[in-house]
């Protein structure tokens, strides 16, 4: 139990373009999701989390408007990197709350090149 | 404002050989802990939490950890590992508000030698 799908596992696109991210809790309802990202030897960065039918909450430096978060059901959410640059490459990855408590399930997480 | 230390960078075990990895937190309240593995390219496998009740916690793949308020530590034990147990480890610590956010520490590479 407790699965978390994301889709696609890894993309490459253009400078400019917009990549839409998805993740979905297989098995159970997701009231919470987050999006983090990881940089190569790093930790993982929280950068949003995303409650059903509420906008999103971002963490402090991190750009709302580039990364778009939407969070339309209680087993889906979506994060957009719009008009993506090289220095948005990176490795993201979801996770969802199962539960009151937070316990997290994560996505195998998203490889995002751009040229 | 909570936050994990992982002291141990990359650790270096051979095969068969017992583990522990470390991991101290600061959090204002009683913590939630978690241990969780990634292997490289992939995302994040939960190994084991500890909410309540006994302070020694089993785990998947054989693993636990013990918590001790006193250290305000979690360190994260195995007594003979394997070699695909090699991959980087993180530890986590939570709390019942902001939604069940996590702080993770900055994780320790284990290595294992045949």
């Amino acid at each position: 139990g407790a699965v978390v799908s994301q889709h696609p596992s890894w993309v490459i696109c253009k400078s400019g373009t917009s990549v839409k991210i998805e993740c979905r809790s297989l098995d159970f309802q997701a009231t919470t999701m987050f999006w983090y990202r990881q940089f190569p030897k790093q930790s993982l960065m929280l950068m949003a989390t995303s409650n059903e039918g509420s906008k999103a909450t971002y963490e402090q430096g991190v750009e709302k408007d580039k990364f778009l978060i939407n969070h339309a059901s209680l087993t889906l959410s979506t994060l957009t990197v719009t008009s993506a640059h090289p220095e948005d490459s990176s490795f993201y990855i979801c996770s969802a709350r199962l539960g009151a408590r937070p316990s997290q399930y994560f996505g195998p997480g998203t490889r995002l090149t751009v040229l | 404002a909570q936050s994990v230390t992982q002291p141990d960078i990359h650790i270096t075990v051979s095969e068969g050989a017992s583990l522990e990895l470390r991991c101290n937190y600061s959090y204002g309240a009683t913590p939630y802990l978690f241990w969780y593995v990634q292997s490289p390219g992939q995302g994040l496998q939960l190994l084991l939490k500890y909410f309540s009740g006994d302070t020694l916690v089993q785990g998947i793949k054989g693993f636990e950890a013990e918590f001790k308020r006193s250290q305000s530590s979690f360190n994260l034990r195995k007594p003979s590992v394997h070699w695909s147990d090699a991959a980087e480890y993180f530890c986590a610590v939570g709390g019942g508000t902001s939604y069940g956010k996590l702080t993770f520490g900055q994780g320790t590479i284990l290595t294992v030698h045949p």
